[in-house]
């Protein structure tokens, strides 16, 4: 089964500097979609950035990017400018292109600091 | 665009007792998702609908839980009876065809007693 980790439980930075977040997953598939999510407090998660295995291109949504290393099989969250609002519990996901399942990590709890 | 919809927000029960979560997805959205989620630790998927067929419920305990989607649109999923373990918050999630993105619902967070 694959499997989806976020080795850092907790991260913090300084409003308007730079934060990064990791994840790296396990997958014997090739083409597949890679996911970042973040949930405020209030629960509700919302969709940050979506990336297809089968691009080269690193994705980008604004402030938010990825460093997408599929040999490596990483897949990281690079936030610039941080602000008070993207405090919040990250989650990276996994869905295979042939199967059904997505898989979650264990989040990462990113706090920043005014 | 109105987004998922789930209800209750909150309910807490004592143990062997039975529950119903709703959830209603974007309109036109042919995949309903039904994941849980514990304190401290990622979703985990229990079902996948496409439209109203079972796609993926390899993780659902179905001696204690199960869900429905009859006419491919709204859902619901019961546990009975609860137990302790069953204390989490219920995420239900949609999305237009499989692979693409989803969008949450705000979930319902039960506490068994």
């Amino acid at each position: 089964a694959q499997t989806v980790t976020q080795s850092q439980p907790e991260m913090s930075v300084q409003e308007a500097e730079t934060v990064t977040l990791s994840c790296t997953y396990d997958t014997s598939e090739s083409d597949y979609y890679l996911f970042w999510y973040k949930q405020p407090p209030s629960r509700q998660m919302i969709l940050v950035i979506r990336q297809e295995a089968y691009k080269q291109q690193n994705a980008t949504e604004n402030r938010f990017s990825v460093n997408f290393q599929k040999a490596a099989k990483s897949f990281s969250l690079k936030i610039s400018d941080s602000q008070l609002g993207d405090a919040a519990m990250y989650f990276c996901a996994y869905r295979s292109n042939t199967g059904n399942q997505f898989y979650f990590g264990t989040g990462t709890s990113l706090t920043v600091i005014p | 665009e109105a987004g998922v919809a789930q209800s209750p927000r909150y309910k807490i029960i004592e143990k062997r007792q039975s529950v119903a979560f709703w959830c209603n997805p974007i309109s036109g959205h042919a995949t309903l998702y039904w994941y849980q989620q514990i304190l401290g630790q990622g979703p985990k998927l229990l079902i996948q609908f496409q439209n109203n067929g079972v796609v993926d419920d390899s993780q659902l305990p179905k001696d204690r839980f199960s869900a429905e989607r009859l006419k491919g649109v709204d859902s619901t999923l019961k546990i009975q009876p609860a137990k302790l373990e069953d204390s989490a918050v219920y995420l239900c999630a949609s999305s237009l065809d499989q692979g693409l993105a989803q969008f949450f619902g705000p979930g319902t967070r039960l506490t068994v007693l």
